[in-house]
């Protein structure tokens, strides 16, 4: 099935760094989505991004809906451990599906 | 807690058999989704209902069948199982039809011996 293209692929940091991600799509997205799994648990939503250019935070979160509406990125500030686990961006598309990206895996080392 | 439930958390079956998954959305959220999650595809939309009716497919395959009934709750049926379908498969809800956030429950782990 179609997928947005999510980098980096996976991440290893040291505890208090930045981090930033980004979403990729050849097509425009409507919205943007934000989610982070943790294992044997759902996606639980981070930030939702509704037009073209928004920044939105939540925390030590930053996304942003790029301007083109063909990507997204999230930065994560001051990185503990607790935000160890998997990141997917998600979009929706001009026929109303939810495309969900291949995920970034962060591991964070104290 | 997203407030989506859905059961079991884990099912062990085995090849040709056919089992039902259950999905309860949030309070006050119409519209509820599928998905399929394997180690090799990330998150697969199956099948979205809004209030009852089928609104939107993905790739569901025609083993696979679902519904939404009158108090909101979905069931996923999957027959004639296989070893791919060995998975995890996430329900989540939201509460109108268009450009939703959705959240999701905390899945059901299927495996197929």
């Amino acid at each position: 099935g179609q997928q947005l293209n999510q980098s980096p692929q996976s991440m290893f940091i040291q505890e208090g760094e930045d981090v930033s991600m980004n979403c990729t799509s050849s097509s425009i997205f409507n919205t943007w989505l934000w989610y982070k799994q943790d294992p044997g648990e759902g996606p639980v939503l981070l930030i939702a991004l509704y037009k073209a250019g928004e920044l939105t935070s939540n925390g030590r979160l930053t996304a942003q809906f790029g301007i083109t509406r063909k990507d997204s990125f999230l930065n994560i500030s001051a990185s503990i451990p607790s935000d160890v686990g998997i990141y997917f961006c998600a979009g929706y598309d001009n026929t109303d599906k939810l495309i969900f990206g291949t995920g970034t895996r962060l591991q964070v080392f104290p | 807690d997203s407030g989506v439930t859905q059961t079991p958390k884990h099912l062990i079956t085995a090849t040709g058999q056919r089992v039902t998954l259950r999905c309860s959305p949030r309070s006050g959220d119409l519209s509820v989704y599928w998905y399929q999650q394997s180690l090799d595809q990330g998150l697969q939309f199956l099948i979205q209902y809004y209030n009852g009716e089928e609104r939107a497919k993905g790739n569901i395959l025609e083993r696979f069948s679902a519904q939404q009934f009158p108090d909101l709750h979905s069931e996923l049926n999957l027959s004639s199982l296989e070893l791919g379908d060995s998975a995890l498969y996430f329900c989540a809800s939201s509460v109108g039809l268009l450009n939703q956030p959705q959240h999701f429950g905390d899945g059901t782990r299927l495996s197929i011996l």
